[in-house]
């Protein structure tokens, strides 16, 4: 059964801090692998997307993967209380139109 | 980002009845729609996937014909629940796709059935 697995948290940082955040992945065949935000009540938006090994960038945000481990994590640096929410990793296992399989997302919270 | 609307985003119904959830996709064409729940403190979970002008395809575990489908253009695909019951008060979010890898989301609805 193809598993996308995360720790449920809540992560607590401080403002200002350096967030990470951790996500594994059992499809060796997994192709890309997706960041989303999850404020309570509302429904998911995505922060940003990554399909190669290494780093990838987006302002305050840092996706690395690491194919060979699968596993993939975001950093947040500079964290603010506005980025209090919950995380969830998605990974394609797949190309075109195929599904996502979402992890049960991580729990930050930031405080002032 | 795409943007995704879905009407209404909440609804409070008795047992028994039936409610109809719309998904439009506003700035682009949706080839596939994924529609969602998401219990409280649960993950997303993929209820079925449909291609404009084909039936859809239901995840194991869902009923075919309690949750109906039509994903009759487009732009626009309805989620039927017939018949709820208070188990299937829920979040649910549609997520359509233009054949990109990423996916958006619609801004969920809220269904509680008394």
């Amino acid at each position: 059964q193809k598993e996308v697995e995360q720790n449920s948290g809540p992560l607590s940082v401080p403002e200002g801090a350096i967030a990470s955040l951790n996500c594994t992945y059992s499809d060796r065949g997994s192709q890309s692998f997706f960041w989303y935000r999850q404020y309570s009540g509302k429904s998911p938006e995505l922060i940003m997307f990554i399909y190669s090994n290494g780093d990838k960038e987006d302002g305050r945000f840092t996706a690395q993967l690491n194919k060979a481990s699968q596993y993939v994590s975001l950093l947040i640096r500079d964290s603010q209380p506005s980025d209090s929410a919950t995380y969830l990793c998605a990974v394609n296992m797949g190309g075109g139109y195929s599904t996502l399989t979402f992890g049960k997302g991580t729990m930050l919270l930031v405080s002032p | 980002g795409a943007v995704v609307s879905q009407h209404p985003s909440w609804v409070i119904c008795k047992s028994g009845t039936s409610v109809k959830i719309e998904c439009r996709s506003l700035d682009f064409q949706a080839t596939t729609m994924f529609w969602y729940r998401q219990f409280p403190k649960q993950s997303l979970m993929l209820m079925a996937t449909s291609n404009e002008g084909s039936k859809a395809t239901y995840e194991q575990g869902v009923e075919k014909d309690k949750f109906l489908i039509n994903h009759a253009s487009l732009t626009l695909s309805t989620l039927t629940v017939t018949s709820a019951h208070p188990e299937d008060s829920s979040f649910y979010i549609c997520s359509p796709s233009g054949g990109a890898d990423t996916q958006y989301f619609g801004p969920g609805t809220r269904l509680t059935v008394l």
